[in-house]
């Protein structure tokens, strides 16, 4: 069964600091992963999607990479801004591709 | 529509109250899904639907849980009976396809209250 650990549960950072949130998943026989952000009382709004052939994506100040031999992925934000805060999750398909599995995501904190 | 729309926003109910949660995907999208997320917890799945079929349901956690799908469009979630470990947000997201690298795009959620 697929499981998604995200490391740290939260961090807090002053504004300019560049950052690494870390994502771990136990099957490494996903076909994508997806990081999203999840802004308090509001849904989810995708980020990123990093497909099994690539290595990285980039958007702005965020760049995805994926390991998927080690089931590893991290998301680097550059040049971090208080608007930065939120909580973050990484997602994989599950195994029939009915579902992402979600971690329980970092909750970052950037104060000005 | 331009996003995924979950209506109400917020419902509170009495316990063993029936409730309706809705949900509008984005048109065209053929993948539905909903989502439970307990304060302070990560995303549970619940149920997934691809046109108007539900072909995973695993994670319904009782049968006092339902849904369905018209038109392969609008999803309504059933809880029936309410208990108060029922309280939570529950989120819709839909998708182009299934299988597929698209993205997940989805609604702000159904605040729901058991009292």
């Amino acid at each position: 069964k697929q499981e998604v650990t995200q490391i740290p549960a939260a961090l807090s950072v002053p504004e300019g600091e560049n950052l690494v949130l870390n994502c771990s998943f136990t099957d490494s026989a996903i076909y994508n992963l997806q990081w999203f952000r999840q802004d308090p009382g509001k849904g989810l709004t995708s980020l990123l999607l990093i497909q099994s052939s690539q290595r990285e994506q980039t958007s702005g100040r965020l760049n995805a990479s994926l390991d998927k031999s080690s089931g590893r992925s991290t998301l680097y934000i550059a040049a971090s801004q208080p608007g930065d805060s939120a909580t973050y999750l990484c997602a994989v398909p599950n195994q029939a591709g009915t579902a992402l599995i979600f971690g329980k995501g970092t909750t970052l904190s950037v104060s000005s | 529509g331009a996003g995924v729309s979950q209506s109400p926003s917020n419902k509170v109910t009495e316990k063993g109250k029936d409730v309706e949660l809705r949900c509008d995907p984005i048109s065209g999208h053929t993948a539905l899904y909903w989502y439970r997320q307990r304060l302070g917890q990560g995303l549970e799945f619940l149920i997934y639907f691809q046109g108007n079929s539900a072909p995973d349901k695993s994670g319904l956690p009782s049968d006092r849980f339902s849904a369905e799908r018209t038109g392969e469009s609008v999803s309504t979630l059933t809880i029936q009976r309410t208990q108060q470990e029922d309280s939570a947000v529950y989120l819709c997201a839909s998708s182009l396809a299934l299988g597929s690298n698209e993205k997940l795009f989805f609604g702000s959620g159904t605040q729901l209250s058991v009292l």
